[in-house]
């Protein structure tokens, strides 16, 4: 079946990168998604990327996927407090009927950002 | 900004009650989505309306939970009796396509006593 995995938490000092990983099972997955989540809020989508790319930069953020791993990252360049929140990996696992995105998602990494 | 609007924010219940949550979704988005997020867990998807019709309700468990989008607009998720194991957020999202990005409301957190 369809899992998403990844690690639990991460802490990086202000200014410097923060690197999330994420593996997945569905090697049909259309597209592969990174969300925020603050605390007590929604989810925000950041950025995803297309499973026929390697790679896509964003401002700060470029997600890196390996699909023959099926390993997907996402980097946080020049990390700040305010990018303290949980990071979710999401793989869309279109439905055959209808063509519908169903999301799966993982854990979620807790990303600390300390001075 | 367009948002995703969901009520009540907060909601506590003693077990064997009736709860229900609602949700707006962003005006025109066509498709709805009902998550459960389990503390210390990623979303987990309940059901899914394209309009007024489910398309995916495969997690429900039918025999508490109900959920329904009479005109294809504003949705309702119902448990009737809650469980203990019912306590988490529920999430909101909509899109404007079937394959489109999907945007989240706040939540509402349950707690059931």
């Amino acid at each position: 079946g369809e899992d998403v995995e990844q690690s639990l938490f991460l802490s990086v000092r202000e200014g410097d990168s923060s690197v999330i990983n994420c593996t997945y099972t569905d090697s049909s997955s259309t597209y592969l998604y990174w969300y925020k989540q603050e605390p007590g809020a929604g989810l925000q989508l950041l950025t995803y990327i297309f499973s026929n790319m390697d790679m896509k930069q964003d401002q700060r953020l470029t997600v890196l996927l390996n699909k023959k791993d099926k390993h997907l990252s996402l980097r946080i360049a020049d990390t700040q407090t305010g990018d303290s929140a949980i990071y979710f990996c999401a793989e869309g696992a279109a439905m055959f009927s209808g063509g519908y995105n169903k999301l799966i998602f993982g854990a979620g990494t807790r990303l600390a950002v300390h001075p | 900004e367009a948002e995703v609007a969901q009520s009540p924010r907060y909601k506590i219940t003693e077990k064997s009650q009736a709860v229900a949550f609602w949700c707006d979704p962003i005006s025109g988005h066509a498709t709805l989505y009902w998550y459960r997020q389990i503390l210390g867990q990623g979303p987990e998807l309940l059901v899914q309306f394209q309009d007024e019709s489910v398309v995916d309700d495969s997690q429900l468990p039918k025999d508490r939970f109900s959920a329904e989008r009479l005109k294809g607009v504003d949705s309702t998720l119902k448990i009737q009796p809650a469980e203990l194991g019912d306590s988490a957020m529920y999430l909101c999202a909509s899109s404007s396509l079937g394959l489109g990005e999907q945007f989240f409301g706040p939540g509402t957190r349950l707690t059931v006593l």
